[in-house]
This record gives structure tokens, C-alpha cells and sequence, in this order.
């Protein structure tokens, strides 16, 4: 059965900081990893997916890598700002189970302050 | 192009009762997928549906079914509701199926299911 883990579970930093938000899974047979963000009560963004042929994925100021072997993805964010305070979730798609079945994490709660 | 839309968007009910759930996706897309999302946790995949036919089901019980319609839109129907069925329902599109596809899936803003 497949579990994605996420750490750490909440994270606080200060404006401008660069920082990394990191998943784990455990079945490295996926066809894709998927990184979210969603806004408190609200539906989910998708932010960059990564397939499983692929290293990494880069938008904007966003940079995910994926290392299928290890089971790990990393989640890079560059130059923090109020406005990404958000909870970020990575979900993956595995070869395994039903369909378009995603798995997700419990997320990565980050606050960036003023 | 709209994005994918739910209603309703917040939601009350009691024990007991019984509540559809309505799910329109992005246009050209053909699968529709619902996830449970408890308070704090991360969504819990619960039935896709592509071309009407269901394609995958969560480990979730037979009080919960959905269905899909020809123009790809999808109920998701719960019966006799418990105080654990609170959550918020989301519902996610994407083009197609097919399992080595790369194809994002785009989720809509969810309803807010409330059971007292």
C-alpha cells in the first residue's frame, strides 16, 4: 500500500527566506508526482507535476525535483513571500490500484511572515 | 475556460439523511474523480469514473456511490450520513484515464459537508 509522507508538518520563516518542503513515498513504481497548494477551506492548485521520467519540473519560482528510486521529491521555493502562505501538498499516481488514483500526503503547513 | 465547478458549496444535514453532490469538469476532460478530505488530513480518493464506467474505488463504504453522465459531469451520492462523513468533498478532472498519461488533474473549490 502505497504512503506518502510529508515533512516538516508546519513551517514558519521570514520573508525573502528560500526554503524546502520534502515528501516521501513509499512504493517508488508511480507514473507521476503531483505537488499542491491549498488555500484554508478552499479547493487544491496544482502547482507541477513531474513524470516519472523526469528529474524536475521548474515554474517560476517553484523548482520540484523527483528521485523515483529513493522515493523522494522536493519542493523548492525561491524568494518567499506573505502570499505563499499556504499548506502544500504532494500527491502521487502509482502504477498500482485504480485509474487516476492520486495518494496523497497530510501536507506542509508554511506561514511566511512579515 | 472555467475551471472545474461544485455544488454546492457548503452543505448541512443530519444523521441519517442522504446528500448528492455535483461535480462539472473542465471541458474536453472525460474523468472525474471525488476525494474526502478530513480536517488536517490530505484528500482520500474515493470512486473515478471515465466515459460513464467507474475506473477506481477508495477503501470506502457502500453508503458512498456516484455516477456519471453523458456530458461527463458526476454525482456523488452518501447515504444515511454519519458525524464522521463531515469533510470537505472534492472533485478533480483530467483529460483522460489513461494510466501511463501524464495528465494533470485539476481540482474544483469542494463542497463543505456538515452532518449534526
Amino acid at each position: 500500500k502505497q504512503e506518502v509522507t510529508q515533512i516538516p508538518a508546519a513551517l514558519s520563516v521570514p520573508e525573502g527566506e528560500n526554503l524546502v518542503l520534502n515528501c516521501s513515498f513509499t512504493d517508488s513504481a508511480i507514473y507521476n508526482l503531483q505537488w499542491f497548494r491549498q488555500d484554508p477551506g478552499k479547493g487544491l492548485t496544482s502547482l507541477l507535476l513531474i513524470q516519472s521520467s523526469q528529474r524536475e519540473q521548474t515554474s517560476g519560482r517553484l523548482n520540484a525535483s523527483l528521485d523515483k528510486s529513493s522515493g523522494r521529491s522536493t519542493l523548492y521555493i525561491a524568494a518567499s513571500q506573505p502570499g505563499d502562505s499556504a499548506t502544500y501538498l504532494c500527491a502521487v499516481k502509482g502504477v498500482t490500484g485504480g485509474g487516476n488514483k492520486l495518494t496523497f500526503g497530510t501536507g506542509t503547513q508554511l506561514k511566511v511572515e512579515l | 475556460d472555467a475551471g472545474v465547478t461544485q455544488s454546492p458549496t457548503h452543505l448541512i444535514k443530519t444523521r441519517g439523511q442522504h446528500v448528492t453532490l455535483r461535480c462539472s469538469p473542465i471541458s474536453g476532460h472525460k474523468s472525474v474523480s471525488w476525494y474526502q478530505q478530513v480536517l488536517g488530513q490530505g484528500p482520500q480518493f474515493i470512486f473515478q469514473y471515465y466515459e460513464k464506467e467507474e475506473r477506481g474505488r477508495g477503501n470506502f463504504p457502500d453508503r458512498f456511490s456516484a455516477r456519471q453522465f453523458p456530458n461527463y459531469s458526476s454525482e456523488l451520492n452518501v447515504n444515511a450520513l454519519l458525524l464522521g462523513d463531515s469533510a470537505l468533498y472534492l472533485c478533480a478532472s483530467s483529460r483522460t484515464t489513461d494510466k501511463t498519461s501524464g495528465y494533470e488533474q485539476y481540482f474544483g473549490p469542494g463542497t463543505r459537508l456538515t452532518v449534526t
